[in-house]
């Protein structure tokens, strides 16, 4: 069974880099059969999905973020991880990594790690 | 971007009612919608995907239907450990997007 976790500060200061990075087992993050994706959600509203990396390293963004994101890929430690940088507060959200089975939705998710911007 | 519409915001209904939330697409999104659950203080849950097909595990009292720009999350009997909310998110063009949520109280 599949299972994920993130980890991660839960503090970041502004303009700092957020890196997180989800562990994952019961599965390779090698498998080409999947994706690995972050969503984050700040508190009270809605889900927002921030982008995925497939096995080949090839990534997608959500243009709103793109400038400021990047995800990568370890496979020898089978994780994959999360930078944002010039973080401000309004990027003060729970943040998730969940697996995406190409052609498929998020079937598998972390439990949350809660990031909080502030000086 | 594709934007996703749910309606109701926030319902209320009793144990064994037929419930009901709906979820539109500004452009057609064809079946690539997916429905989650979530619970308070949880990670959401997977129900739905390609508008219709239910995840395994998922008690079949969830359905879904539509395609192209509306779809229909429906809970034939409401129990008590479906209070939650409910989200639509659409698969078939970057950047994915989500519905603003449905909650569903009893």
């Amino acid at each position: 069974q599949v299972q994920l976790q993130e980890s991660g500060p839960g503090l970041v200061k502004p303009s700092q880099t957020l890196s997180l990075t989800c562990n994952v087992s019961g599965v390779s993050v090698s498998n080409a059969m999947h994706s690995w994706g972050w969503i984050r959600q700040p508190a009270g509203k809605g889900l927002e999905w921030i982008g995925r990396i497939f096995t080949s390293g090839a990534t997608n963004y959500n243009p709103s973020l793109k400038s400021r994101v990047s995800i990568s890929l370890d496979a020898p430690k089978n994780q994959f991880s999360l930078h944002l940088n010039s973080m401000t507060a309004t990027d003060t959200a729970v943040y998730y990594c969940a697996r995406v089975p190409v052609g498929a939705a998020f079937d598998s998710w972390g439990q949350g790690t809660l990031v909080t911007v502030s000086s | 971007d594709i934007q996703m519409t749910q309606s109701p915001s926030t319902l209320s209904a009793s144990v064994g009612d037929r419930v009901t939330i709906t979820c539109r697409a500004s452009q057609i999104v064809s079946s690539w919608l997916a429905w989650y659950q979530q619970r308070p203080g949880k990670a959401p849950q997977l129900l739905i995907s390609k508008a219709s097909t239910l995840e395994r595990g998922v008690p079949s009292r969830f359905s879904g239907s539509g395609s192209g720009t509306e779809f229909t999350l429906t809970i034939s009997s409401l129990q008590p450990d479906d209070v939650a909310t409910y989200y639509c998110q659409q698969y078939l063009s970057y950047p994915w997007t989500f519905g603003q949520g449905a909650k569903v109280e009893i």
